[in-house]
């Protein structure tokens, strides 16, 4: 399976900021993943990042919210933009096996603590 | 709206018991069902279930697909304190711009007490 990293692990944010993190993983894929999970709750999808087309969101969210680049097929990034402590929350990428497999591996996720 | 719902929320036992997780699901267009471990933040990948392939185990740990009644079991048989975590279903939707989407239930907390 693809050795998937993410920057930063963790961070605390002021109210208001933005904070990006980056996905990078040690194989080509085609699709990435950015899930959100909210202390207690279980994994939300944010959208969905193919390499070469605007990113795909899910109901709920939105891309001047979470805007996503997937500038090759081995690297994205997701913003969180102007923050609230309601956003706080691990944030995942993952990517799939492969086209028309459904297993997807996470990497070790971003904990955001916003103030 | 696909909707995914495991049981128990939670369970607590001692080291050696066996466990079944439940998940059942509501999709439009069903293509696999997933099982996924969670101890600290990342899930990593258990089984994936599918029509064609309705059971899988792996040491004491097995995994059962019931498509008539739309729900799988997870069962761990000697459990350990290692299992500890939080176990994740989630399912695959088929469909259109659904496509490679997983949606998850809320998750079960399994604590095992030595």
């Amino acid at each position: 399976s693809a050795v998937i990293s993410q920057k930063p692990s963790r961070d605390i944010c002021q109210r208001g900021t933005s904070l990006t993190i980056q996905c990078q993983v040690d194989s080509q894929v085609t699709m990435m993943f950015w899930y959100r999970q909210q202390p207690g709750q279980s994994l939300t999808l944010i959208a969905t990042a193919n390499q070469g087309s605007e990113a795909t969101y899910e109901s709920g969210f939105v891309i001047d919210k979470f805007p996503i680049s997937r500038p090759n097929l081995t690297f994205s990034t997701l913003t969180v933009s102007n923050m609230s402590p309601e956003d706080s929350s691990i944030y995942l990428c993952s990517v799939d096996e492969g086209v028309g497999t459904d297993t997807q591996y996470f990497g070790p996720g971003t904990r955001l603590t916003v103030l | 709206e696909d909707k995914v719902v495991q049981s128990p929320l939670s369970l607590v036992v001692h080291e050696g018991d066996t466990v079944t997780l439940n998940c059942s699901y509501e999709v439009t267009n069903f293509r696999s069902l997933l099982w996924y471990k969670q101890e600290k933040k990342a899930p990593t990948f258990l089984f994936m279930l599918t029509s064609s392939g309705i059971e899988k185990k792996s040491g004491r740990l097995s995994s059962i697909l019931d498509k008539k009644e739309l729900s799988s079991i997870l069962n761990i048989t000697a459990t350990q304190t290692g299992d500890s975590a939080i176990y994740l279903c989630a399912v695959a939707n088929a469909g259109g711009t659904s496509y490679g989407k997983l949606t998850f239930g809320q998750g079960t907390i399994l604590t095992v007490h030595p």
